[in-house]
């Protein structure tokens, strides 16, 4: 079993609609919860992230972690064709070991 | 700022070649990490580096692997012989001290190994 899932979709959504995506953890000391997106052919670039628990938002885009559930979540409200990328998760510890999960692809359609 | 700079950006090669990939990061960063993503494992951390002192390589995956960070400003992974299973993307990114949850990705160099 993989210290990171994430369901790779693809996930297909309509301009403007909610976009949800997750992760769920088995290593219960992560501590640092990371969101990346990585546009085709390009390398990661950092979403969002949070330490611990709770939620973080930041424009368009919300962030939630259970430590409890080992489960999180990245939403995208009023989603935009330029949103179609692969969004990563990641996760670490505090030891600078970032663990990824396999990515999600998503197209928002025009 | 430039960003991490990766070279070259594709490499086409044949099986028992040698393989150099090069990395400049971020001016100030502390930390250099090399990654490597492919579709069957997705993106998976090969070798570290603080202050230009490797710290943690339990990711690179056969002694055919090696790294340096000759100084501050460069380093290389290297792979000899390469494999057609070494075929990938390879990123470099860097970070400061600190603040390791910002990890800034170059653009990734596209291996494949005939």
């Amino acid at each position: 079993q993989k210290e990171v899932e994430q369901d790779p979709g693809p996930l297909s959504v309509p301009e403007g609609a909610i976009v949800s995506l997750n992760c769920t953890y088995s290593n219960s000391a992560f501590q640092y919860f990371m969101w990346y997106r990585q546009y085709s052919r390009k390398g990661p670039e950092l979403l969002m992230y949070t330490y611990s628990s709770g939620n973080k938002e930041d424009g368009r885009f919300t962030a939630q972690v259970d430590k409890s559930s080992k489960y999180i979540s990245l939403f995208i409200r009023d989603s935009q064709p330029s949103d179609s990328a692969t969004y990563l998760c990641a996760m670490s510890a505090g030891d600078y070991k970032l663990s990824f999960g396999a990515g999600t692809t998503v197209t928002v359609r025009a | 700022d430039a960003g991490v700079i990766q070279s070259p950006r594709h490499e086409v090669t044949e099986m028992g070649q040698e393989v150099t990939l090069r990395c400049k990061p971020i001016s100030g960063h502390d930390y250099l990490f090399w990654y490597r993503q492919t579709m069957m494992r997705g993106l998976e951390l090969l070798i570290y580096f603080n202050n230009n002192v490797p710290i943690d390589d339990s990711g690179m995956p056969e002694d055919r692997f090696s790294a340096k960070m000759p100084n501050a400003s460069f380093s290389t992974l290297k792979i000899q012989p390469s494999e057609p299973r070494d075929s990938a993307v390879y990123f470099c990114a860097s970070s400061f001290e600190g603040v390791q949850e910002t990890q800034y990705f170059g653009p990734g160099t596209r291996l494949l190994v005939l």
